[in-house]
C-alpha cells in the first residue's frame, strides 16, 4: 500500500481564496483524521470520519473550514475564504478501527500558505 | 486548553549518550499513550506506545517510562544515533480511543 496519500503537497494563496486539502486514506482503514500542526499547539485535530461519517468537528476553528468525505477512499478539507493565520501544515491520518493499539497512519502533509 | 504537554522545545545530545523526553498530561482519563516521530517535510510515524496498566514499554533502544500518579511519561532513547534526530510527539487517548491528543512537540538534535 501506498499510504495515506495527500495533495497538494504545498500550496500558496492569497488571503480570501478558497483552499482544497485532498487526502486518500489507507485501503480498509475505517477512520480518517484532518490535523493542523502550528508551533504554539503542535498537532490539533480538526475533525474525524468513521465509515465515512464525521463523529467529531469540535476542532474545527470556525465556519469557514469544512471537510467531506464522500467515500472510502477519499477526503477533503476547504477553508473559504482563507486567511494568513490559516497557514500550516495539515495532515491527514488513517486507521484501521477503534482499537486504541492500532496507531494512526499519517500523510505526508499539505503544506499551506496564505499571503 | 493542552491537555497534554512537552514542555522542552528542544534538546541535544551528544551521540551515543541517552536522551530523554518528556511529557505531562492533565486528563486522568487518560489510559494509552503513544509517541510519534516526525522527520521535516514528512508526516509523523508511530514509534512506541504504553497501556496505563504498566509503568515502562521497551523496544529497543527506545523506552517509554509512565508515572500515573505525576501524570508523567517520557521516552528514552539509549544509545541515541544521528538518525534519531527528529521532532518527537507525545500522545494521549481515553478509553473511548477515538481521538489523539497531541503535545507540542521536542526536536531533538543528536550531535556526531
Amino acid at each position: 500500500d501506498a499510504g495515506v496519500i495527500q495533495s497538494p503537497r504545498h500550496e500558496v494563496t492569497e488571503m480570501g481564496q478558497e483552499v482544497t486539502l485532498r487526502c486518500k486514506p489507507i485501503s480498509g482503514h475505517d477512520y480518517l483524521f484532518w490535523y493542523r500542526q502550528t508551533m504554539m499547539r503542535g498537532l490539533e485535530l480538526l475533525i474525524y470520519f468513521n465509515n465515512n461519517v464525521p463523529i467529531d468537528d469540535s476542532g474545527m476553528p470556525e465556519d469557514r473550514f469544512s471537510a467531506k468525505m464522500p467515500n472510502a477512499s477519499f477526503s477533503t478539507l476547504k477553508i473559504q475564504p482563507s486567511e494568513p493565520r490559516d497557514s500550516a501544515v495539515y495532515f491527514c491520518a488513517s486507521s484501521p478501527d477503534r482499537d486504541r493499539g492500532n496507531e494512526q497512519f499519517f500523510g505526508p502533509g499539505t503544506r499551506l500558505t496564505v499571503l | 486548553d493542552q491537555q497534554v504537554k512537552q514542555n522542552s522545545p528542544s534538546l541535544s545530545v551528544q551521540e551515543g549518550r541517552i536522551s530523554i523526553l518528556n511529557c505531562d498530561y492533565t486528563n486522568s482519563m487518560f489510559d494509552y499513550f503513544l509517541w510519534y516521530k516526525k522527520y521535516p517535510a514528512e508526516g509523523p510515524t508511530f514509534l512506541i506506545s504504553i497501556s496505563s496498566i504498566k509503568d515502562k514499554n521497551e523496544d529497543g533502544r527506545f523506552t517509554v517510562f509512565l508515572n500515573k500518579s505525576a501524570k508523567h511519561l517520557s521516552l528514552h532513547i539509549v544509545p541515541s544515533q544521528p538518525g534519531d534526530s527528529a521532532v518527537y510527539f507525545c500522545a494521549a487517548t481515553d478509553p473511548a480511543g477515538n481521538q489523539f491528543y497531541f503535545g507540542t512537540g521536542t526536536s531533538l538534535t543528536v550531535i556526531p
